[in-house]
Order: C-alpha cells, then structure tokens, then sequence
C-alpha cells in the first residue's frame, strides 16, 4: 500500500536554529498538508498546499513557518527559528483529491517527525 | 478551544465485547465527521466516516454513529479485537475547508 513517508523520525535541534522537517507524499497526490501534535495535546492543523502554493493556513503557522515543494517529489516544512514550544510530533499529509476531508477515505498520513528543541 | 471534545482519555473494553468511543462538538459549520486510528510511532489512519446527512455509516465492524441535534457522535466496535487497542481520534471538517479538527484522542485497551 501507498506510504507517505517523512524523515528524520526524531530531530533534536537548538533553540534557534533553523530545522528542516521532509516528506514524500504519495506519488500521485496533488493535495499536502501539514499537522502537529504537542505531547498529551491533540492534533492540530499547520498547513495546507495546493498547485506550489499555500492553500490554507492556521493561526500556528506564523511567518516562522514555510513550506515548499522542491521537486516533483519532496514536500517540507521548515521552522526558521526554533522556540522550546516548537516541540512536537509533526505530521505530514497528502490527499490526491480536493475534499479529502470530506469524502470516504480521509487522507494519508505519515509516521510522524518528532522534534525536540533543547 | 476545544471545538471536538472527546471526554474520555482512555477505555478498556473486554475482547469480544463492544467498544464505544464518543465525541461532542461545538461548531455547527461542521459537516462531515472522520475517526482516525493511531498506533504509536505511526502516523494516524482514516478508519471511517460520516456525512452530516446521515444518521449512521458501518464499515465491518465499525459502525459510526451522528446525533446533529446533540452534535454527538459515537464509533461502535464489535466484536472488540487485540488488534483494535490504539488512540481513536474523532475528527471534523467544515464546507469549504481543507482541513480537519481534531479531539484530543481516546486510549482504547482491549483486554484479551
């Protein structure tokens, strides 16, 4: 079966430093998103990314935030300034429809990368 | 803002027995209802869902249940399954958006 897959599966990084969270959807998928889980909380909408460029954002995703699609492949989410309150599981997402969300199949997450910033 | 709210943080179930797993929200733009399994170390996993047009939705073993007027909805599992021990997730979404709200998640042990 299809897998999205994201790397590294745990990150430890400074306070500051800038981190580089990477994905490879499913081929062909044309939807990607981006969610968080901070430890015992729930998950939480980062972003969304439709046709190179941000469909929807949450209030989360502030100007320390970016994504990008590379290449054909790779989709990935970069925090320029790392806070303590950054850690957190994040989970990358894809869907090769619009209305994932509202159809019978949801959409396909990743394993999850969990970063630690000390 | 807890706009999807599920109450209980964990259940044991028996195996064999039915396992029900709840889930109250608040925002009435919500219209379509989505249940996520997770093991740990894996990302979560569309199980099954509803469309707020509908009352009921089964799948197997798995029977999602909407009561709009209580903005209710329960994920029924029987015959409980080894297998089925995992952290539920009820989401929601709303017309128009990409994305999804999550509940914090519920604990599910099934006790062999």
């Amino acid at each position: 079966e299809p897998e999205v897959t994201q790397t590294p599966s745990h990150q430890v990084t400074q306070m500051g430093q800038e981190v580089i969270l990477r994905c490879v959807p499913i081929s062909n998928h044309l939807y990607f998103y981006w969610y968080r889980q901070i430890l015992g909380q729930k998950v939480e909408f980062l972003v969304s990314f439709y046709n190179n460029e941000i469909s929807e954002k949450s209030e989360i995703f502030d100007d320390q935030f970016s994504v990008e699609r590379p290449d054909g492949s790779n989709f990935t989410l970069k925090i320029r300034s790392t806070k303590l309150e950054d850690s957190a599981m994040y989970f990358c997402a894809s869907s090769p429809t619009r209305g994932a969300t509202r159809g019978g199949y949801g959409y396909t997450f990743g394993s999850g990368t969990r970063l630690t910033v000390v | 803002d807890q706009q999807v709210k599920q109450n209980s943080p964990s259940l044991s179930v028996q195996e064999g027995r039915i396992s029900i797993l709840n889930c109250d929200y608040t925002n009435s733009m919500f219209d379509y209802f989505l249940w996520y399994k997770k093991y740990p170390a894996e990302g979560p996993t569309f199980l099954i869902s509803i469309s707020s047009i509908k009352d009921k939705n089964e799948d197997g073993r798995f029977t999602v249940f909407l009561n709009k007027s209580a903005k209710h909805l329960s994920l029924h599992i029987v015959p409980s399954q080894p297998g089925d021990s995992a952290v539920y997730f009820c989401a929601a979404s709303s017309f128009g958006n990409e994305k999804l709200t999550f509940g914090t998640g519920t604990r599910l042990t099934i006790i062999p």
